[in-house]
């Protein structure tokens, strides 16, 4: 167990319609990170927050978007999906100041748009 | 730009030892890691190397890297059917770019009784 808790463990939903994927990261770790891992894609980096502000962004779309709270939990926002959205989404924390190079993942969340 | 390849599979007979080989483009790079992924489940860090070091053992896992080749492996000692996973190479840059991951395509390490 990395001590990364991520929710819904699955979830299954139409196109068009918003999905919010929750990370709460190891006690302590003030950075964030989000994946997206696809059959087409492999595994991409999507963003990642620091302490509740945006840091660096990847690959990730305008439909898409997240936030980190003060209590240093993030969440993903998804809309207007697609089926090509269909993924499994990993949530990642790090300490920030000590070892910051080392990312802990999530068990992930399961994304099926049908 | 950045890149990381991987062969896709890797069989092995159990109790010999899995070589999994890596290579990455980008000469920045100061950190590479081996994840490892089992079906249904997470990424686990395996372990992780400082561009400026040329091997690092941990227990039954040993990690060569020549940074003049972009060469990185992971040898798995005395291989036991647990190990039958995904392994995932990866590397970051410096401070600069927030130790994003930049990922491999993954070997799938298929162990043979």
């Amino acid at each position: 167990d990395s001590g990364v808790t991520q929710t819904p463990k699955h979830l299954i939903t139409a196109t068009g319609q918003r999905v919010t994927l929750r990370c709460s990261p190891r006690s302590g770790d003030l950075s964030v990170y989000w994946y997206q891992q696809s059959l087409d894609q492999g595994l991409q980096f999507l963003i990642q927050y620091y302490n509740g502000e945006e840091r660096a962004k990847g690959n990730i779309l305008e439909r898409f978007s997240a936030q980190q709270f003060p209590d240093l939990h993030s969440e993903l926002n998804l809309s207007s999906l697609e089926l090509g959205d269909s993924a499994l989404y990993f949530c990642a924390s790090s300490a920030g100041r000590d070892r910051p190079y080392e990312q802990y993942f999530g068990p992930g969340t399961r994304l099926t748009v049908t | 730009g950045e890149d990381v390849e991987q062969s896709l599979f890797l069989s092995v007979r159990e109790g010999d030892s899995s070589v999994i080989n890596c290579t990455y483009t980008d000469s920045s790079s100061t950190y590479l890691y081996w994840y490892k992924q089992e079906p249904g489940a997470g990424l686990q860090l395996l372990t992780y190397i400082f561009s400026n070091m040329d091997m690092k053992q941990d227990q039954r896992l040993t990690v060569l890297l020549n940074k003049k080749d972009k060469h990185l492996s992971l040898r798995i000692a005395d291989t036991q059917t647990g190990d039958s996973a995904i392994y995932f190479c990866a590397e970051s840059m410096s401070e600069d770019s927030n130790y994003q991951l930049i990922w491999g395509a993954g070997t799938k390490l298929i162990i043979k009784p």
